[in-house]
């Protein structure tokens, strides 16, 4: 067990460019889940993935935003546009099985700062 | 819909202190409750769970328990150790959310003196 693993850990962008943040999540892991967590506030669910499948996406999710997950494995969530209201820690978490009992698993987040 | 009130913090004190950190859910179904842990420039790592009523969480000295009653899932610890600053996050799952996204409190930050 490995852990969930984020790429970058930080990014530093101009508003007005594209970004894209990686996630690896635990091996066997097959749901995927993408937060945003800004300073002082708890994380908010962005979007959820079981294997390849996006299922669900949240309001929070613009049309600038999209995730995916290719092969059931990896995910990349792409920011495009970027503005400053984008600058927070980006998290991903990942969980196995069935049910809302399962834990979730988190990686250590990409923080993107907007200039 | 669901969400999760904490405590507001922060909370300071001082070593071997008994700590308290309140958590309040509101949930459509019967959801799993969880407290995770975040340490500086980290994510976030789960410290205890339960996942029916009367149910007891523990792990390192911590202690919840799922009371449906007053649906509440307090966080505590008999005697802290400064290696227990960090924020603690309250959340829950509910099984009636097709993607059993978690809604997370906002957070509570402790610092413990030597």
């Amino acid at each position: 067990d490995t852990g969930v693993s984020q790429d970058p850990r930080h990014k530093i962008t101009k508003r007005g460019q594209n970004v894209t943040f990686r996630c690896d999540p635990i091996s066997e892991h097959n749901r995927l889940y993408w937060y945003r967590q800004t300073l002082g506030q708890g994380p908010e669910f962005l979007t959820y993935f079981q294997n390849e499948a996006q299922l669900e996406k949240s309001r929070l999710l613009s049309d600038r935003f999209s995730a995916e997950r290719p092969k059931g494995s990896f995910s990349t969530l792409e920011i495009q546009r970027t503005e400053q209201g984008d600058s927070a820690m980006y998290l991903c978490a990942s969980s196995s099985g069935q049910g809302s009992n399962q834990p979730q698993h988190f990686g250590d987040g990409t923080r993107l700062s907007i200039l | 819909g669901d969400s999760v009130t904490q405590m507001e913090g922060p909370v300071t004190l001082s070593e071997e202190a008994f700590l308290t950190i309140n958590c309040t859910y509101t949930a459509t179904g019967y959801p799993s409750l969880f407290w995770y842990v975040q340490y500086p420039g980290e994510g976030l790592q789960l410290l205890l769970k339960a996942t029916k009523a009367d149910d007891k969480g523990s792990n390192k000295g911590f202690e919840a328990t799922y009371r449906k009653e007053t649906t509440s899932f307090h966080l505590e610890k008999g005697s802290v150790q400064v290696s227990d600053s960090a924020v603690y996050f309250c959340a829950l799952s509910d099984p009636t959310n097709t993607g059993n996204q978690f809604y997370f409190g906002t957070g509570t930050s402790l610092t413990v003196i030597p």
